[in-house]
């Protein structure tokens, strides 16, 4: 079945500092990978998508680019701010209805 | 705005009680999910339903019934609340499967059994 591997945190950062979260999969055929946040005592919302290999996703500076040959969508910034303190979800959906996400990594920026 | 509006930000109930927890979404979406969340094991899916009046089991529907009367509707009911129900449900929808239809979702209902 579909599975969804990402780095275990807490993940602790300064302002300013470069961001990766790695994330990995387990598919049959062609998914779509997503990255979602979720902040303190919030649902999760979208960050960004890609919906075939080597299609980038971004949003508020936050990138990932969709990686067949290593079955990989590691999500990048170039500089955190403390706003982005947060839960990060990898996830996938592919051939059924349901999609699957990763455990989650949390991300703590310090002034 | 698309939404997807959870009854309950937060809830407290006795062990034993039977309890509703209400989802509705406002973008006509035919697939609904509800996920539990707890610390280290990320999002876990009770149930999900990808038309009115169709249901499926998930990874962990054991003490938790569903109910999708209509399209923008779908009700968590845990028929006798037990402590280790003590968690974040998550309520989704989506489209249909297919290339980019990704899952909304609402803010979450904290439930505390006791």
């Amino acid at each position: 079945g579909n599975s969804v591997t990402q780095m275990e945190g807490p993940v602790t950062l300064s302002e300013e500092a470069f961001l990766t979260i790695n994330c990995t999969y387990t598919a049959t055929g062609y998914p779509s990978l997503f990255w979602y946040v979720q902040y303190p005592g919030e649902g999760l919302q979208l960050l960004l998508k890609a919906t075939k290999a080597d299609d980038k996703g971004s949003n508020k500076g936050f990138e990932a680019t969709y990686r067949k040959e290593t079955t990989s969508f590691h999500l990048e910034k170039g500089s955190v701010q403390v706003s982005d303190s947060a839960v990060y979800f990898c996830a996938l959906r592919g051939g059924s209805y349901i999609p699957t996400f990763g455990r989650g990594t949390s991300l703590i920026v310090h002034p | 705005d698309v939404k997807v509006t959870q009854s309950s930000r937060y809830l407290v109930k006795r062990t034993g009680e039977k309890v509703f927890l209400e989802c509705v979404q406002d973008m006509d979406h035919e697939n609904m999910f509800w996920y539990r969340q707890d610390p280290g094991l990320g999002l876990r899916l009770i149930y999900f339903s990808y038309d009115v009046k169709m249901k499926e089991k998930g990874d962990i529907p054991e003490g938790y019934s569903v109910s999708r009367e209509k399209k923008e509707r779908f009700s968590l009911i845990l028929e006798s609340a037990s402590t280790n129900q003590t968690s974040m449900y998550l309520c989704a929808s989506s489209l249909p499967q297919g290339l980019g239809a990704e899952a909304f979702f609402g803010q979450g209902t904290r439930l505390t059994v006791v």
